[in-house]
């Protein structure tokens, strides 16, 4: 089943204590990015990256950190979690084509609390 | 960069009336519109897009209209059901995908 994995789905964690959160999608896509959800603010990019080893700051990057090493995930490191960081998390991905509009397939999402 | 205006942020209809969600963007280059639905607790997927070149796009009970001169489009829902309760989430992409701030829309049965 093609699909977009996230993990953990809920964390909950204490200020300054690294964390990672996976993502990974089995379609072969080449453009994936992280959003987070606060209520009355919808989605905000945090990073996105276009292929392998490209990456680039959305709106909100502050405090957190992406790698892709390889095609299919994308994780989401936050180095020192502070609690404004608390939210509802997306990871989505989506085949680029050049001159074309696709389609974001977005993960289960993961709901941080940072205490 | 890109600044999606999404109206209004919570709208209530009754069953079986029309419900319309307005959005306006900034950035003429913008070449995409798709609207997501996010039910309770899920995440967001794509209900309908509609790319500069065509006005209007329908399917079944949900239309866009894209009025590029004026730089906004717009989401209709016809025959309203209960199950069409979520939040919608309009989106322009120029160089990046942008959203809006989303609209609760409550169908009353």
């Amino acid at each position: 089943e093609a699909q977009v994995t996230q993990n953990p789905r809920y964390l909950i964690t204490v200020t300054g204590k690294k964390l990672t959160v996976t993502c990974s999608q089995n379609m072969n896509h080449e453009y994936m990015s992280w959003y987070r959800q606060d209520p009355g603010l919808g989605l905000r990019q945090i990073y996105y990256s276009m292929n392998v080893e490209v990456t680039d700051k959305g709106d909100v990057p502050e405090g957190y950190k992406v790698s892709r090493k390889e095609k299919r995930n994308f994780p989401l490191i936050l180095e020192s979690p502070s609690p404004n960081q608390t939210s509802l998390y997306f990871c989505a991905s989506t085949p680029y084509i050049a001159g074309a509009n696709n389609e974001q397939f977005f993960g289960p999402g993961t709901r941080l609390t940072v205490l | 960069g890109e600044n999606v205006e999404q109206h209004p942020s919570t709208l209530s209809v009754q069953e079986g009336d029309s419900a319309v969600i307005k959005c306006t963007y900034s950035d003429s280059a913008s070449n995409y519109f798709p609207w997501y639905k996010q039910e309770l607790g899920k995440r967001p997927q794509l209900i309908i897009d509609i790319r500069s070149n065509v006005g209007e796009k329908k399917d079944q009970r949900i239309a866009v209209t894209l009025n590029k001169t004026a730089k906004h489009f717009s989401l209709h829902i016809t025959e309203t059901q209960p199950e069409d309760s979520a939040v919608y989430f309009c989106a322009a992409k120029g160089y990046q995908l942008t959203f809006g701030k989303g609209t609760k829309l409550s169908v009353i049965p």
